[in-house]
């Protein structure tokens, strides 16, 4: 069964600090893997793609890791900031035998405090 | 308009009334999703459309939930009979589901309340 498993359900830091935030997945075939954030209200927004070959991805403050191998992918936020503050959902695309269906997991909620 | 749009924003409804809840995806957009979150918890699946194949209907989790996508395009969530457990953010989000580069593209969402 194609599933998408987050970890941890929920995480507060203090402003400053950093965090990692884990994905874990067993699609398979696997397509590409994407990190969502949802600010609070909004709809979530993609902050970063990851494909079969690509190990390392930043956008800014965050930092995306995958390791194909072993079906797992991390997304670190360095020097954390109050409007780090979201849901975080990891995506997984499965390949074209499966249509390319999204997996979705079930997300992080992190809060950042000053 | 550009985005994936949901209607209405915010709902609230008595418990035992049906509401339906509205999804445009992206014009050209073969695949649509709905998933819930309800406050503080993580993304529920819902539905699952997939151009004119059978949807997959296996995260609704009774059968006062049902959806329906006409013509290939817009998507209404219905639930009947509302009940307090019902209360959560109801999110849309379609794709085009072209393979390397896929992308869901979310709604604000709906804003269910049921009192």
């Amino acid at each position: 069964k194609n599933q998408v498993e987050q970890s941890p359900q929920s995480l507060i830091i203090l402003e400053g600090k950093n965090c990692t935030l884990q994905c874990n997945y067993t699609v398979s075939p696997f397509s590409n893997l994407r990190w969502y954030k949802q600010d609070t209200g909004r709809g979530p927004v993609s902050l970063t793609i990851m494909t079969f070959s690509e190990n390392t991805k930043s956008n800014g403050r965050y930092t995306a890791t995958l390791d194909a191998d072993t079906k797992q992918s991390s997304l670190h936020i360095t020097a954390s900031q109050l409007s780090d503050s979201a849901s975080y959902i990891c995506v997984v695309s499965a390949g074209r035998e499966y249509g390319n269906k999204l997996v979705f997991g079930a997300g992080t909620i992190l809060r950042v405090k000053s | 308009g550009a985005g994936v749009s949901q209607s209405p924003s915010n709902k609230v409804t008595e418990k035992g009334k049906d509401v339906e809840l509205r999804c445009d995806p992206i014009s050209g957009h073969t695949a649509l999703y709905w998933y819930r979150q309800s406050l503080g918890q993580g993304l529920e699946f819902l539905i699952y459309f997939q151009g004119n194949s059978a949807p997959d209907k296996s995260g609704l989790p009774s059968d006062r939930f049902s959806a329906e996508r006409t013509g290939g395009s817009v998507s209404t969530l219905t639930i009947q009979r509302t009940q307090q457990e019902d209360s959560a953010v109801y999110l849309c989000a379609s794709s085009t589901q072209t393979g390397r580069s896929t992308e869901a593209f979310f709604g604000q969402g709906t804003r269910l309340t049921v009192v």
